[in-house]
């Protein structure tokens, strides 16, 4: 029973579309992350918020657009997709390492992203 | 830069058996270490975590201890269960710094009757 819920959990998009990814945290967390999870490839880190502020951008392209309007949420705005961007996305949070030494990630269950 | 290798799977294993997944890290630092378990369908399960040096963890009868001279964190369980079928992920976070995660690759198991 995880504390981050996300929504959609599945998604098909065509490369025209736009649209959003939804994850929230009931955990009191304010720090929270952006993960692609592809076949055949290692989780990587896509954005990285901490106190709703982003601190990391890891060389994401710009068709993926995030916004954290507040501790509890966390969006990922897609536009304009290419087939390869089909992945699961995960969504974590944590406690703000600067204030907490209790640094571990919960994931909430992911969208899985199909672009056609 | 950090990084994480983790052995190639599909390990597969009777019930009962004893399971080995080996994690070995690179760090500039002294990171905390995890192990992270995937459901099919579901997304990561944090499985158990240690923070310093020989620090055990521990969960549901898994096992990993933090071993900085060999910079390993080897999953171990006496008996798996075909319910513990699924991807597991070694990663690591550092200590001083953003703490985003690094992962290995995941290795599935795959636990027969």
């Amino acid at each position: 029973e995880t504390g981050v819920t996300q929504t959609p959990r599945h998604l098909v998009m065509g490369m025209t579309n736009k649209k959003s990814l939804k994850c929230e945290q009931h955990l009191g967390h304010n720090a929270m992350y952006w993960y692609k999870q592809s076949a055949k490839k290692p989780l990587e880190l896509m954005f990285v918020y901490s106190l709703e502020e982003r601190v990391e951008n890891n060389s994401v392209p710009s068709r993926f657009s995030p916004e954290c309007p507040n501790s509890s949420h966390l969006f990922l705005h897609l536009h304009t997709l290419q087939p390869e961007d089909s992945a699961l996305y995960l969504c974590a949070s944590s406690q703000e390492w600067r204030v907490q030494t209790e640094e571990t990630q919960y994931f909430g269950p992911g969208t899985r992203l199909l672009v056609l | 830069g950090n990084s994480v290798t983790q052995m190639e799977g599909p390990v597969t294993l009777s019930e009962e058996a004893f399971l080995t997944i080996n994690c070995t890290y690179t760090a500039t630092g002294y990171p905390s270490l995890f192990w992270y378990v995937q459901y099919p369908g579901e997304g990561l399960q944090l499985l158990l975590k240690a923070t310093k040096a020989d620090d055990k963890g521990s969960n549901k009868g898994f096992e990993a201890t933090y071993r900085k001279e060999t910079t390993s964190f080897h999953l171990e369980k006496g008996s798996v269960q075909v319910s513990d079928s699924a991807v597991y992920f070694c990663a690591l976070s550092e200590v001083a710094g953003r703490r985003a995660l690094t992962f290995g690759s995941g290795t599935r198991l795959q636990v027969q009757p």
